[in-house]
């Protein structure tokens, strides 16, 4: 049973437009979440995060979004570029209780088409 | 600065074999922790670290087995390799509880 879920595998942006790809959890005890960006034959580096205390996080072109009673977060990108074409990953945690409970999500793989 | 480093990059193993991947990192962070991931699946810990001799497990645990003598080095050993370890293994630290993650850049390892 996943308790992050992206469920989009696989999204195609132009150049220019804004990527936005989407991230649910069923866990209501979560109340940190993270976005992990990762290219291939690299490990996943840190993008940007959100506690649960704010509704929107934003850092130069990447903006995320968290809607709790919907228990639902999107990663906003623009404008998109051809550098940003990597596999993003939500993870969620409850930071309340330890680090063993970080939750990652499948991954979305984004493409921006020149 | 390295960051975390990572070794090998790549491995086949045959059923029953053993190996260790090593981990080292130049970063000082007490946390540190072992991911696979499978495709289309997101990474699951493995097992984790909070401080030299202090190790514990994460989700999937069966199979494996760690130690934590220094700071720096935390080894993932696989003793009886089976085709269901075939996945790709992540390093990763972090400064403390819940804080982001750096990931090393991974071992591809397959078990035929």
């Amino acid at each position: 049973d996943q308790q992050v879920k992206q469920n989009s595998p696989s999204l195609s942006v132009q150049e220019g437009r804004i990527s936005i790809l989407n991230c649910d959890y069923t866990n209501s005890m979560f109340d940190y979440f993270l976005w992990y960006k990762k290219y291939p034959a690299e490990g996943p580096t840190f993008l940007i995060s959100i506690s649960s205390i704010k509704d929107k996080n934003e850092d130069g072109r990447f903006t995320v979004f968290l809607n709790k009673s919907a228990k639902h977060l999107s990663l906003h990108i623009v404008p998109s570029q051809p550098g940003d074409s990597a596999v993003y990953f939500c993870a969620a945690s409850d930071m309340k209780t330890s680090y063993d409970k970080v939750i990652f999500g499948p991954g979305t793989s984004l493409s921006v088409i020149p | 600065n390295a960051g975390v480093t990572q070794t090998p990059k790549f491995r086949i193993l045959k059923i029953g074999q053993s190996m260790t991947l090593q981990c080292t990192q130049d970063m000082n962070h007490n946390y540190m922790y072992w991911y696979r991931q499978d495709p289309g699946m997101g990474l699951k810990l493995i097992y984790y670290s909070v401080g030299a001799g202090i190790t514990d497990k994460g989700e999937v645990p069966n199979g494996y087995n760690v130690s934590r003598s220094t700071t720096e080095d935390f080894p993932l050993r696989l003793e009886l390799a089976a085709p269901s370890q075939t996945s790709v293994y992540f390093c990763a630290t972090s400064r403390g509880s819940n804080e982001k993650l750096f990931f090393g850049s991974g071992t591809q390892l397959s078990v035929l």
